[in-house]
């Protein structure tokens, strides 16, 4: 199983980002996938979720309104739409799947992608 | 919101030694509790899951106990792979919660 984050990169206050997700060895569509994120020097703070079909999303409430979590899953990719980004918005990037049953933990982590947010 | 703690913070050992990590949370929690470990530029790495069972491919030094508010992670005899940052993570009604961590040094 692996997973791998694209997409991030340095972008000002109010500006917006696109991660990407594109996982492979496991049947994509059967699982729940996350973003967790982590900035410097801080331990893991989860952002967000979605099931395996797309239809059910949850959010962190730091995010709500201004992150929108996606799947493709045609293409075994999970997206993270990044809007209004603000500097505590600076952190880390992991995407991972949740557990087949009851999504309760995560078991494959890829290994990041690093967003900047600054003037 | 359920907040989760770690204690100790920074726990210095030696090869060999028993360490245990306390997390705790701040009301009683169900089984949905997960250790992960982590290393200096790596993404955390499953260990326990539902708060005893060992991950496949985790080594059977690593055990994992607790319910209601109080739950450990005991590394039975310490090796160099395993200094590192732990850190706990509870679910509940799709919320995912981390502790805040524990260092894992070389004394």
């Amino acid at each position: 199983v692996q997973m791998k984050e694209s997409g991030g990169s340095v972008v000002h206050p109010g500006g917006s980002l696109r991660l990407s997700c594109a996982a492979s060895g496991i049947q994509f569509g059967s699982y729940a996938m996350s973003w967790v994120r982590q900035a410097p020097g801080q331990g893991p703070e989860w952002v967000a979720t979605i099931s395996g079909t797309g239809f059910n999303t949850y959010y962190a409430d730091f995010v709500k309104g201004r992150f929108t979590v996606s799947r493709d899953n045609s293409k075994n990719t999970m997206y993270l739409q990044m809007n209004s980004l603000r500097a505590g918005d600076t952190a880390t990037y992991y995407c991972a799947n949740n557990n087949w049953n009851d999504m309760s933990y995560l078991n494959h982590w890829g290994p990041g992608t690093p967003v900047t947010v600054s003037s | 919101d359920i907040q989760m703690t770690q204690s100790p913070s920074t726990l210095s050992a030696s090869i060999g030694d028993r360490v245990t990590i306390t997390c705790r949370a701040s009301q009683t929690i169900s089984g949905f509790l997960a250790w992960y470990q982590q290393t200096p530029g790596k993404a955390p790495k499953l260990l326990i899951y539902k708060a005893s069972t060992v991950e496949d491919g985790v080594p059977s030094r690593f055990r994992g106990s607790g319910s209601g508010t109080d739950f450990t992670l005991t590394i039975s005899s310490l090796q160099p792979d395993d200094f590192a940052t732990y850190y706990c993570q509870h679910y509940d009604n799709y919320q995912w919660t981390f502790g805040p961590g524990t260092r894992v040094e070389i004394k």
